[in-house]
């Protein structure tokens, strides 16, 4: 098993620019879900999915999209690049390991740079 | 609502000596909760959960976490700092507030082990 992927490892946009971050897992897991990492800040969730078809917002979702069309695959769109959305991002699956408990699996992470 | 505290932010150890890092949380219902560590530019990996069963939990690399209710506590510890235990790593809360189990990250405690 490859787990979770991302690409690109490393991303400079322009201010405007758009762009799509990829996330796939082939665990078959039904929870997928996008953080932003910042200095000091921890992991901040952006966006969530509890299924194909099904996503929610978290934390701090504005500037960015997303959809799940299959259970293996979950992108991030970032619809209008801003410098405050440098950050690293880092998708994550999980599945409910009892009891509620949702254990997450962590892609090795997209640093993106806004100039 | 749940929330998660990491007292310290910065904890430094001689290597040979004992590991504390200290979490708290507040959580409306049974939480689950666990420790991740995250070596430098790597993603997040699962050291421990602790899900309502023995509230002594023991994770991987020699690390252990006991949930303490009255306390509102799930300190993770280590009897003996080895240099590869240099990394960040975070407490995360999750229960059923809200009707799904998203989890809130800790801000972060970075570990330094000194020769």
């Amino acid at each position: 098993n490859a787990g979770v992927t991302q690409t690109p490892k490393f991303q400079v946009l322009k201010t405007g620019q758009s762009m799509t971050l990829q996330c796939a897992q082939d665990m078959n897991h039904e929870y997928m879900s996008w953080y932003r990492q910042d200095p000091g800040m921890g992991l901040r969730l952006i966006h969530y999915s509890v299924g194909a078809g099904i996503t929610d917002q978290g934390e701090v979702p504005n500037g960015y999209n997303v959809s799940r069309s299959t259970t293996e695959d979950f992108p991030l769109r970032l619809l209008s690049a801003a410098p405050s959305q440098t950050s690293v991002y880092f998708c994550a699956s999980s599945y409910s390991s009892g009891q509620g408990a949702y254990e997450q699996y962590f892609g090795p992470g997209t640093r993106l740079t806004v100039t | 609502a749940q929330s998660v505290t990491q007292l310290d932010s910065h904890v430094s150890v001689s290597e040979g000596t004992p590991v504390l890092l200290r979490c708290n949380y507040s959580s409306s219902y049974s939480p689950s909760l666990f420790w991740y560590v995250q070596h430098p530019n790597k993603g997040l990996q699962l050291l421990l959960k602790y899900t309502s069963a023995a509230t002594l939990v023991k994770g991987i690399n020699g690390f252990e976490a006991e949930f303490k209710k009255s306390e509102t506590s799930f300190h993770l510890t280590k009897p003996s700092a080895h240099m590869s235990d240099a990394a960040e790593y975070f407490c995360v809360v999750s229960d059923a507030s809200g009707g799904s189990y998203i989890p809130t990250f800790g801000r972060g405690t970075s570990l330094i082990v000194h020769p």
